[in-house]
């Protein structure tokens, strides 16, 4: 079975261009994670939508970061415009979540991004 | 709220070493879910093993082993003769029972403990 999938792998870009990050979560599950991870700041969760709905997005870092979910299959992060400091590995996880959230998250291999 | 905490952010030991990786959480739910993820210096998060709340048995898979005991809230992982493929960041993270969408499937993750096995 396919993981998680997620695109670009790398991706180096300029100061004030527009990012955007995709994440195909596996067939079936209904819970998805969007996380950075940096040197200073560890493992982060930005957002995560259950059935496609935002539920949590208290830790998107600022407006020039949006997330959307339009369907089961497919999910984006977008930053608009980006800075040196958006500079991270960005983790796309999904998990199946059932009457109780016992399933473990099935993270992609991540996006490593260079905001130069 | 839910915390977990993983106080060692770095241990170094050499081959054949047995090393113990701790897990400290915090949760006022009675049921709830243990899991440890590892990350290798390639990047990806791959998930070892989840233990529930009211399944305190150790296991045991190969060399790795993990000990759950309540009465600490503890949920420590052991690698018996540690071989440089074990090098990588150890996640240890704990997801509480579910409470509508609010917190479905979500996990609470400690920062995890960078383990270096030196040949």
């Amino acid at each position: 079975d396919a993981g998680v999938i997620q695109s670009p792998r790398h991706e180096v870009t300029e100061m004030g261009q527009e990012v955007t990050l995709r994440c195909k979560p596996i067939s079936g599950h209904n819970s998805l994670f969007w996380y950075r991870q940096t040197m200073m700041r560890g493992l982060e969760l930005l957002i995560y939508f259950n059935n496609n709905v935002p539920i949590d997005d208290s830790g998107m870092p600022e407006d020039r970061f949006s997330a959307k979910m339009p369907n089961a299959s497919f999910s984006t992060l977008k930053i608009q415009p980006s800075e040196p400091r958006d500079s991270a590995v960005y983790f796309c996880a999904s998990s199946l979540s059932g009457l109780e959230n016992d399933q473990p998250q099935h993270f992609g291999d991540g996006t490593r991004l260079s905001i130069l | 709220a839910q915390k977990v905490t993983q106080a060692q952010t770095e241990i170094s030991v050499v081959e054949k070493e047995d090393v113990t990786l701790d897990c400290v959480y915090e949760t006022r739910d009675t049921t709830y879910y243990l899991f440890w993820y590892k990350q290798p210096p390639s990047g990806e998060l791959v998930f070892l093993i989840r233990r529930n709340s009211f399944d305190e048995q150790n296991e045991i898979s190969g060399r790795y082993s993990w000990n759950f005991q309540k009465s600490t809230s503890s949920f420590n992982f052991t690698i018996t003769a540690s071989q440089v493929v074990d090098s990588a960041v150890y996640f240890c993270a704990l997801s509480e029972r579910r409470r509508g969408s609010t917190n479905a499937g979500k996990s609470t993750f400690g920062d995890g403990t960078t383990l270096t096995v030196k040949p």
